[in-house]
């Protein structure tokens, strides 16, 4: 079985700070890491995924995130964040493995900017 | 327009009564997906399909019923709802299964009195 933490439920920060919001899962086979970005009163919307290659994945509006094995970790940063980067942030975990492309998602980060 | 849709956006209905959430998709996409968003939960997949007239449950399917006779269309039902299944409901399509991006409708949040 495969699952996802989100370390940090409510990440508050001010505008042009680096932020991190953190993801472990946990799985037994080789795993698809995603993050989706959830903007207020709306639907997810695919942020960056890591499927294979460089470990190192980028956004188009300035977030990376790193897929890291020996810790099962799949953190994503900013190095300078903006207001309009309001919005819940999801981690989630997919795999060859699953049937119909099932998609397991952590319980979410608020990311609060604050001017 | 082309997308993911999902009606109605807002419902409120009674213990007791059968609910169906609609969701219509124009891409043509193989798989869709119904997910419930639930705080501390984050989304939880209720029932899944890979093609029209194959479907399966997910981790939360108890309590509702799923069908796909048209690949556009998935309607997701309730058959008779309880104060529980009280959420924000999304659909959700990709084109292929694990590796693809799986596209969003904006909700239906549900409320059971």
């Amino acid at each position: 079985a495969q699952s996802v933490t989100q370390l940090d439920s409510q990440v508050p920060v001010f505008e042009e700070a680096p932020v991190e919001l953190r993801c472990n899962y946990s799985s037994s086979v080789s795993v698809y890491l995603f993050w989706y970005v959830q903007y207020p009163n709306q639907g997810l919307q695919l942020l960056l995924k890591y499927l294979s290659g460089s470990t190192l994945v980028e956004s188009i509006n300035g977030f990376e995130a790193e897929f890291n094995k020996s810790q099962t970790s799949f953190h994503l940063r900013k190095p300078s964040v903006h207001i309009s980067d309001t919005a819940e942030y999801f981690c989630a975990v997919s795999s060859f493995y699953n049937q119909g492309g099932k998609l397991i998602f952590g319980q979410g980060t608020e990311l609060s900017v604050k001017p | 327009d082309a997308g993911i849709t999902q009606s109605p956006r807002y419902k409120i209905t009674e213990t007791g009564r059968q609910v169906t959430l609609m969701c219509h998709q124009t891409w043509s996409h193989s798989y869709m997906f119904w997910y419930r968003q639930d705080l501390g939960h984050g989304l939880r997949l209720i029932y899944y399909s890979a093609a029209a007239d194959i479907t399966d449950k997910g981790e939360v399917s108890d309590g509702y019923v799923v069908s796909r006779s048209k690949t556009e269309n998935f309607p997701l039902t309730l058959e008779s709802a309880t104060r529980s299944q009280t959420s924000v409901y999304f659909c959700a399509s990709s084109r292929l299964d694990s590796t693809d991006t799986q596209y969003f409708g904006p909700g239906t949040r549900l409320t059971v009195l």
